[in-house]
């Protein structure tokens, strides 16, 4: 297994365009998490999936995101209408049922809108 | 909500030198890791501790619940060390809301 990954790796997009990332849990890993983050800041929760269910989403995250896990396997995260705020690393992580388990992350995706 | 709060926020060491970070939180939780991002931005978990005391090598870690603090230990250290460590937390009935403190950077001098 490889770990997490994430795909693109970089992303500059215009402003009022729409982005879709993509993350590649480890096999065995059937909770999926996707977070955020801007320089020199800690990492901020997004939303997170148990199998294929969308089971908590933050209150921060406006109507513009939106979050899929089908088939409880990889995820995407679209960005539709992206903002020059939405310019910021996004990070996914997995880990195994149960909360005894550490996450593990992906290298991100950095996101530009220009 | 919860508040998470590291301390020192930065910190500068000779190689070889020992360190603790400190993380407090403002309510009992459920979940407590410590991660360290290294200086090319990928965040590696170092500890599972919602309580008690783990060890990994040169480094462990304690969390004392009833007190609402944690403490990562770092000994021997070297400039592979340098980037900077989150601690982050949930709490109530979250599972998968981690609450990231807003970290230690750590610069590890040769």
């Amino acid at each position: 297994d490889t770990g997490v990954s994430q795909n693109p790796r970089h992303k500059i997009t215009k402003r009022g365009q729409n982005v879709t990332f993509r993350c590649d849990p480890i096999s065995e890993h059937n909770r999926l998490y996707w977070y955020r983050q801007t320089l020199g800041q800690g990492p901020e929760f997004l939303t997170y999936f148990q199998n294929e269910a969308q089971l908590e989403k933050s209150r921060l995250l406006s109507d513009r995101f939106s979050a899929e896990r089908p088939k409880g396997s990889f995820s995407t995260l679209e960005i539709q209408r992206t903002e020059q705020g939405d310019s910021a690393m996004y990070l996914c992580a997995s880990s195994a049922l149960g909360v005894a388990y550490g996450y593990t992350f992906g290298s991100g995706t950095r996101l530009t809108v220009v | 909500g919860i508040q998470v709060e590291q301390s020192p926020p930065d910190l500068i060491l000779q190689e070889g030198a020992n360190s603790t970070l400190r993380c407090n939180f403002s309510d009992s939780v459920n979940n407590l890791q410590w991660f360290h991002q290294n200086p090319w931005g990928q965040l590696i978990n170092l500890f599972y501790i919602p309580s008690g005391t783990k060890q990994n090598g040169r480094l462990s870690a304690t969390t004392v619940a009833t007190e609402r603090y944690s403490l990562l230990y770092i000994s021997s250290s070297q400039t592979t060390d340098s980037g900077v460590y989150f601690c982050a937390v949930a709490y109530g009935g979250s599972q998968g809301n981690l609450i990231f403190g807003k970290g230690t950077k750590l610069s590890v001098k040769p």
